[in-house]
């Protein structure tokens, strides 16, 4: 079964600090993993995946296998930031996407 | 392209009543799905598609039903609605191509339907 898990509903910091978003996962195979952003009663975008080990809009996220996490990391935070973000996990033969609960993140001037 | 793009945006119904939600994809992408979106659960799969004249149901299928008539249309059918349907809809389309590993290949979102059941 996968099983996305995302420990933090909600996570505030003030401008310029360092922000890190948690995301751990379980899944047997080979994971494909991806980052979503949904700003304000928006559509859900993509932020990253880790196949393509980019950085988008200042964010980064390393996959690590022996901790099964894919932490999502900032390292001065914008106040655009604020948003809901969503760690995804896609694997199996359907591929299918399981999300985790989301994180609100709040920066704040 | 318009991407992926759902009709109607927002929706009021009575307990009961029926009603389909209409998604719309112009990337000729052949996996298409329906998710519900509440406070402090995420998104939840409710059915897919993984081409046309096929579809399969997701974590939370009860009370749903979808059909995926042509290609680039996935209608989401509510029966009889009932006030837990109350959420916000969102529709996501998918490519298949990208060899042996596409399944790294993103999801595509539309902007989603707000449902409301009194």
């Amino acid at each position: 079964a996968q099983r996305v898990t995302q420990p933090e509903k909600l996570l505030s910091v003030f401008k310029g600090a360092p922000v890190e978003l948690k995301c751990n996962y379980s899944y047997s195979g080979s994971p494909e993993l991806f980052w979503y952003v949904q700003y304000s009663r928006q559509r859900l975008q993509l932020l990253l995946r880790h196949i393509s080990r980019e950085s988008i809009k200042g964010f980064t996220a390393d996959l690590n296998k022996g901790e099964t996490s894919f932490h999502l990391k900032k390292p001065f935070a914008q106040e655009e930031d604020s948003a809901m973000y969503y760690c995804a996990l896609s694997g199996g033969s359907n591929y299918k996407l399981t999300f985790g609960k989301g994180t609100l993140l709040t920066v704040n001037p | 392209n318009a991407g992926v793009t759902q009709t109607p945006k927002f929706r009021v119904l009575k307990t009961g009543q029926s009603m389909t939600l209409l998604c719309a994809q112009d990337m000729n992408h052949e996996y298409m799905y329906w998710y519900r979106q509440d406070p402090g659960m995420g998104l939840r799969l409710i059915h897919y598609s993984v081409g046309e004249g096929t579809t399969a149901k997701g974590e939370v299928p009860d009370g749903y039903n979808v059909s995926r008539l042509k290609k680039q249309n996935f209608l989401l059918g509510l029966e009889s609605a009932a006030p837990s349907q109350t959420s916000v809809y969102f529709c996501a389309s998918r490519s298949l191509t990208g060899g042996a590993s596409f399944s790294n290949q993103p999801q595509h979102f539309g902007d989603g339907t707000r449902l409301s059941i009194l």
